[in-house]
């Protein structure tokens, strides 16, 4: 079974520093989609990266990025220049890339704090 | 961007009573629809996975009597928890999907609060 780690349950940052959350998964799979996603108190679930394994580039979206290490199964997130609006708890997940309807597998989250 | 919608946001209703939440699809066809159950302070927790014009496949522990499942339409999912008690309360997220390799779009969740 696929499982995803995070190890660090809360997290906090000063306002335009940079912080990393860290996410490790188990898999026996070669394709496969990995993910971060946000939810800010009104718990609505946010995407804000997303990772394809076979692309060895790292994903990148503005002030978020990922260091993607798949030989570790190791799947960092990135956050610079915080801001008060990142406060949140953040999901690493991990799906399968098949023919299937496999759902996402969400790790425990990390609750982020940002401090102004 | 595409958009899931659910519905109600929150509810709120005596133990005994059965409560029906709607996911929506509003521009897109999604043939596959999961939902989820998130505790306070937790992850969010897969209960199953609704096919349009099939069966949902239901995850283990989940009773399959207690969150009926229907989905039937390519753009509506429906689930129903029944006879609900208070140890039912919960945060319930749908998410849905056009294909495999697509995205994976979530509602914004409904507030189930059993009295």
């Amino acid at each position: 079974a696929q499982t995803v780690t995070q190890s660090q349950p809360e997290m906090s940052v000063q306002e335009a520093e940079t912080v990393t959350l860290s996410c490790t998964y188990d898999t026996s799979e070669s394709d496969y989609y990995l993910f971060w996603y946000k939810q800010p108190p009104s718990r609505q679930m946010i995407l804000v990266i997303r990772q394809e394994a076979y692309k060895q580039q790292n994903a990148t979206e503005n002030r978020f990025s990922v260091n993607f290490q798949k030989a570790a199964k190791s799947f960092s997130l990135k956050i610079s220049d915080s801001q008060l609006g990142d406060a949140a708890m953040y999901f690493c997940a991990y799906r399968i890339l098949n023919s299937g309807n496999t759902p996402l597998v969400f790790g425990k989250g990390t609750r982020l704090s940002v401090i102004a | 961007g595409a958009v899931v919608s659910q519905h109600p946001s929150w509810v709120i209703c005596k133990s005994g009573t059965s409560v029906k939440i709607e996911c929506r699809s509003l521009d897109f066809q999604a043939t596959t629809m999961f939902w989820y159950r998130q505790f306070p302070k937790q992850s969010l927790m897969l209960m199953a996975t609704s096919n349009e014009g099939s069966k949902a496949t239901y995850e283990q522990g989940v009773e399959k009597d207690k969150f009926l499942i229907n989905h039937a339409s390519l753009t509506l999912s429906t689930l129903t928890v029944t006879s609900a008690h208070p140890e039912d309360s919960s945060f319930y997220i749908c998410s849905a999907r056009l294909g495999p390799s697509q995205p994976q779009h979530f509602g914004d969740g409904t507030r189930l609060s059993i009295l």
